[in-house]
């Protein structure tokens, strides 16, 4: 079974709606991350959790909102959706960071990604 | 200033030949350094991370980073078809945030 988990994989909706988004995790990471991805544009950070209440906000988080309901868990919601969210996204764990011999290993894995389309 | 760049390409080389690819990077913090290959529609997958100056080698992938140049580079010798894909260069930056560049799309020709 695959580590990091989201649902739907899929999803065509219109302007306007509410949406949710969900990811699962077995890693049994502390860190969890949603990203959107663009052409061109790369990964960007929408929000970010170090636990169920820790959340913080990503470099693009306005009309986004999320809800870390459990370790394994963390769900991102389109309030209104709006066409320019279309976009593929991901979410991503990791674990504490660990420092030793002068460096922080901070790896992230991703699970299989929802592309969502907004009309 | 993008805080990592990459340049999107696309690269293409030869089956059997290296292929370089490259990754600049503006925070003179940054201390940790990963390489993710992304096939079209799929998630990133972590295929080298290098923490400290040098060369790192991994099986065909070899990491190498120069802090004092910033700049990072991933060299994947005897190229294979297999390995068209886009890579993606994420650098864990001296705030602790990880930062992914727009990524570099490689093709191999058969």
């Amino acid at each position: 079974d695959a580590d990091v988990t989201q649902t739907p994989r899929n999803r065509i909706t219109k302007t306007g709606k509410r949406i949710m988004l969900e990811c699962s995790q077995t890693k049994g990471h502390d860190r969890m991350y949603w990203y959107r991805q663009d052409p061109g544009l790369g990964l960007r950070l929408i929000y970010y959790s170090f636990d169920v209440k820790d959340i913080n906000k990503g470099e693009i988080s306005d009309g986004y909102s999320v809800s870390r309901q459990a370790q394994a868990k963390f769900s991102l919601s389109l309030e209104s959706a709006i066409p320019n969210q279309t976009a593929l996204y991901f979410c991503a764990t990791s674990d504490l960071p660990m420092t030793s011999g002068g460096a922080t290993y901070n790896e992230q894995f991703f699970g299989p990604g929802t592309r969502l389309t907004v009309l | 200033q993008k805080e990592v760049e990459q340049n999107s390409g696309p690269l293409s080389v030869p089956e059997g030949a290296i292929a370089s690819l490259n990754c600049t990077y503006s925070d003179r913090g940054s201390q940790s350094f990963f390489w993710y290959r992304q096939y079209s529609g799929k998630s990133p997958e972590l295929i080298m991370s290098i923490y400290s100056n040098g060369d790192k080698e991994d099986g065909r992938f070899t990491a190498q980073l120069n802090k004092a140049s910033q700049y990072v580079s991933l060299l994947i010798r005897d190229s294979q078809p297999s390995d068209s894909a886009t890579y993606l260069c994420a650098v864990r930056t001296g705030g602790f945030k990880t930062i992914f560049g727009a990524g570099t799309r490689l093709f191999v020709k058969a």
